[in-house]
């Protein structure tokens, strides 16, 4: 079993669209969490953190649930420029040591 | 401004050959990292540092190495360059952590071919 694991899509959706994105983690012992953008051939960016008591970046809104080991993502009124890969990541070690687990991306498409 | 660059953004290399990828950050970041990225895959850590004279391997570290002499760069080298080395490697940085808000920063990228 992959220690992140997301549903890789594509999701094609129409501007304006609400879309969610499902993530799962297998370590119980994660310490943190993230969601993190990728534009086609470019590196990652960190989107936003999540926290166990969900947090809003204006159209995007990220939830933790630790006691099912899974995270979510729901971009609200869709843009053509949130077309993109969006990876789910999860640290492990804390502190000074922390290490970052990749999910493999799941794939975003906002049609006109 | 501080940034993390890569060198060189493209290569192509022949079986066998030693090749060394740059990785350089102006951010005076402590922690800097190697990842790969191939179709199929998330990110996968090659190698890590936690500071000056400190490496560490990571979970595909297996014909990689690192050398960490000063804060601002951490070269890796692929020692014989194997076909299954032909990816997009990324270099990441990222503070002491403070809590759970570290953020790693990429370089943009260096695609490898090796035929």
């Amino acid at each position: 079993r992959k220690e992140v694991e997301q549903d890789p899509g594509p999701f094609n959706v129409p501007e304006g669209a609400t879309v969610a994105f499902n993530c799962t983690y297998s370590n119980s012992a994660s310490q943190s969490f993230f969601w993190y953008r990728q534009d086609c051939r470019k590196e990652p960016k960190l989107l936003m953190s999540v926290y166990s008591s969900g947090n809003e970046d204006g159209r995007f809104t990220a939830q933790l649930n630790r006691a099912s080991q899974y995270i979510s993502l729901l971009i609200r009124d869709s843009k053509l420029s949130d077309s993109a890969t969006y990876l789910c990541v999860v640290a492990t070690g804390g502190g000074a040591t922390n290490k970052l687990i990749f999910g493999t991306g799941t794939l975003l498409a906002v049609q006109p | 401004d501080a940034e993390i660059t890569q060198s060189p953004r493209h290569k192509i290399t022949e079986t066998g050959r030693q090749v060394t990828l740059a990785c350089h950050q102006t951010w005076n970041h402590n922690n800097m990292f190697w990842y790969r990225q191939d179709l199929g895959h998330g990110l996968r850590l090659i190698h890590y540092s936690y500071g000056v004279q400190d490496t560490n391997k990571g979970e595909v570290s297996d014909g990689y190495s690192v050398s960490r002499s000063n804060t601002e760069d951490l070269p890796l080298t692929l020692e014989s360059a194997a076909s299954s080395q032909t990816s997009v490697y990324f270099c990441a940085s990222s503070e002491k952590g403070r809590g759970y808000t570290d953020t790693q920063y990429f370089g943009p990228g260096t695609r490898l071919t090796v035929l």
